[in-house]
């Protein structure tokens, strides 16, 4: 009964490879987003979807592209991976005012 | 540029006494919350402050927030080793839509 879940927890891979993060919410809440902290924790927003529609779009490399089937997930499609795209990267859902994490998905790059 | 800043980088102390940690801000904010984070985990949600608020209360821990000084601290009191975890502020914005803007974190240590 997980309300915020990431897959995989652990990805490491290649430089110029492609992956995927998932993420899914029962929680029934309609905006979802995507975080990345880096090694010193510093959490940067990436993308914000609400009920499917993107609403916040950073300034991130066109590398990385979100895609909300439904308005309970929204996956991170990452292309060509870069060294400095290590870090973990965390969705959450939003209710009124407070967001709620997931557990946080760990990228290497190699 | 980043919108928070937390005050200390990070904090020993021993376990019974209380912890204060402290956040600035730099823009007008429609509320203030806290999250702690504990070691390979994710943001728990601990408290929200809205702008209209001066302290709030959620069990040992208390909160206030000066919008004046564009400031807010967060208090834990007597703290158990459990509570040892990095605490971040974030600031959801007048202007921001619905985005929150974290601070850098205190990494808070208890020591049994």
């Amino acid at each position: 009964d997980t309300a915020v879940s990431q897959t995989p927890k652990y990805l490491v891979t290649q430089m110029g490879n492609d992956k995927s993060i998932k993420c899914e919410q029962n929680l029934g809440h309609d905006t979802m987003y995507w975080y990345k902290q880096d090694s010193k924790k510093f959490l940067k927003i990436m993308f914000s979807y609400n009920n499917k529609e993107l609403i916040i779009n950073e300034t991130v490399p066109n590398r990385f592209s979100p895609k909300s089937p439904d308005k309970a997930h929204l996956n991170l499609h990452i292309n060509s991976l870069e060294l400095g795209d290590s870090a973990v990267y965390f969705c959450a859902s939003r209710s009124v005012g407070a967001q709620y994490f997931g557990p946080g998905t760990r990228l290497l790059v190699l | 540029s980043q919108q928070g800043e937390e005050d200390p980088q990070a904090l020993s102390i021993q376990e019974g006494e209380n912890a204060t940690m402290n956040c600035s801000y730099k823009t007008s904010i429609n509320n203030l919350q806290w999250y702690r984070q504990n070691s390979g985990r994710g943001l728990v949600h601990l408290i929200l402050i809205r702008s209209n608020e001066r302290e709030k209360h959620s069990g040992r821990l208390r909160v206030t927030l000066d919008t004046s000084k564009k400031s807010s601290s967060l208090l834990i009191t007597a703290s158990r080793a459990a509570d040892t975890a990095s605490y971040f502020c974030a600031t959801d914005g007048e202007t921001s839509g619905s985005r929150l803007t974290f601070g850098e974190g205190t990494q808070l240590t208890v020591n049994p």
